[in-house]
């Protein structure tokens, strides 16, 4: 099966840096992606890894780790609108029937 | 662009009734799937579909089906509902045809629950 792994729950200060960890163990890997989930909405696509290194995508930044099997997202200023769950995915081929995630962290942006 | 709906955005069943999710995406993605969402859990692939005319079993298949007749509409049934099946239902849709991993586009959601 695929195994991904993330924190529960995380807590950080406004204005702040947060980094959410992911480590993963799949039978394959084609990619690594980052969804946002504010509550009771859809998850939407921040952020997709699939070489070794860091992607930044304004205050959003992705890095991954193949030969680890890890990956983090870096929230930076973080904002009371970065209160949400960060989903974890992991595509280990290519094609449809091809994402698997993890269970989400929930992120808690206090002033 | 509307992206994709989902019909009902909830509802309550009876245990033992039959239920569609309705699901259209006007993007003109090839692949469609449905997830289940919950506590605990994450998202979990109910079914899937590469392309019109063809279906796949995810991760959490029983009781449920689904079928593709075009590329825009990918429905979820549930012939006889069950409360273990009161969960979040997410319709999702990407571009799979690509040179590699597409990414999925997640719709609103239905809220089902069952009694």
């Amino acid at each position: 099966g695929q195994n991904i792994d993330q924190p529960t729950e995380m807590t950080a200060t406004e204005g702040a840096i947060v980094q959410i960890n992911c480590t993963y163990q799949t039978s394959g890997f084609n990619g690594l992606f980052w969804y946002q989930q504010h509550a009771g909405e859809a998850p939407t696509f921040l952020s997709y890894n699939v070489l070794d290194g860091l992607e930044e995508k304004g205050r959003f930044s992705s890095f991954l780790s193949r030969s680890k099997g890890y990956s983090y997202l870096l929230l930076k200023e973080l904002q009371m609108k970065d209160s949400a769950s960060y989903l974890c995915a992991v595509s280990p081929w290519r094609g449809a029937n091809n994402l698997f995630f993890g269970t989400g962290t929930r992120l808690t942006v206090i002033p | 662009t509307a992206g994709i709906t989902q019909a009902p955005t909830s509802q309550i069943l009876a245990a033992g009734r039959s239920m569609t999710l309705r699901c259209t995406q006007d993007m003109r993605h090839n692949a469609m799937y449905w997830y289940r969402q919950d506590l605990g859990l994450g998202l979990r692939l109910i079914h899937y579909s590469n392309t019109a005319g063809t279906t796949g079993k995810g991760e959490v298949p029983d009781g449920y089906s689904v079928s593709r007749a075009n590329t825009d509409d990918f429905p979820l049934t549930l012939a006889s509902a069950v409360p273990s099946q009161t969960s979040v239902y997410f319709c999702a849709s990407s571009d799979s045809r690509g040179s590699y991993t597409d990414t999925q586009y997640f719709g609103p959601g239905t809220r089902l629950t069952v009694l």
